[in-house]
């Protein structure tokens, strides 16, 4: 079984801050996960994904996250907030190698960016 | 396409009725999935499919749903009697790899 824990359903910055938005998983297995954001009344779309190459994961807009095993950790970063980062982020996690692709999703974290 | 594309874009039924709801995956994605967005925030997986078979459906509720991906036509998500507790946002999302989804802007069905 696998989980996602978001720390912060809220998390609010100043433009030109840096963004940090946490995500911790469990999984039995070897996970994948994934970064999505959510504008308002749209879908998800795909920031990054880590499937289990480079630990450091470069995605778009110049966000990022690292994995971290020991930690069970794969936190998103941004450097400098824009006021366009303002949307719903979303971790996710799936297990890897397997037959399963089902993604299990952490209950988000609205990011907010003050001029 | 290049895009997953969900239709309708808002659904309104009356308690009782039935929905149905659309997916055009991504041209060349073999897997479909289906979720469900409720409460703004939490995400249930419902069903996957693999072209035109099933390949998933831990999610899905005994009662009411069924799915269907057939070739050459969009794939589609029904709910026979529609209940109050339907109401949510379902996305649906398309891959290549199993892994990797795109996701459409999904259909919000408002049950009355």
């Amino acid at each position: 079984a696998q989980s996602v824990t978001q720390l912060g359903s809220h998390v609010s910055v100043s433009e030109g801050a840096l963004v940090l938005l946490r995500c911790n998983y469990s999984s039995s297995v070897p996970p994948y996960l994934f970064w999505y954001v959510q504008y308002p009344n749209q879908g998800l779309q795909l920031l990054l994904k880590y499937t289990s190459a480079a630990t450091l994961v470069k995605g778009i807009n110049d966000f990022e996250a690292e994995f971290k095993k020991s930690e069970t950790s794969f936190h998103l970063t941004k450097p400098s907030a824009h006021m366009s980062d303002a949307a719903e982020y979303f971790c996710a996690v799936s297990e890897s190698g397997g037959s399963n692709y089902k993604l299990t999703f952490g209950k988000g974290t609205l990011l907010t960016v003050n001029p | 396409g290049e895009e997953v594309a969900q239709t309708p874009k808002h659904l309104v039924r009356g308690e009782g009725q039935k929905a149905k709801l659309y997916c055009a995956p991504i041209k060349g994605h073999s897997y479909v999935f289906w979720y469900q967005q409720v409460l703004k925030n939490e995400f249930k997986f419902l069903i996957s499919f693999q072209n035109e078979n099933v390949f998933d459906e831990t999610g899905m509720p005994k009662e009411r749903f069924s799915a269907k991906c057939l070739p050459n036509s969009p794939c589609s998500l029904e709910i026979q009697a529609t209940k109050l507790e339907d109401s949510a946002v379902y996305f649906c999302a398309s891959s290549q790899s199993g892994y990797i989804q795109y996701f459409g802007a999904g259909t919000r069905l408002s049950v009355l």
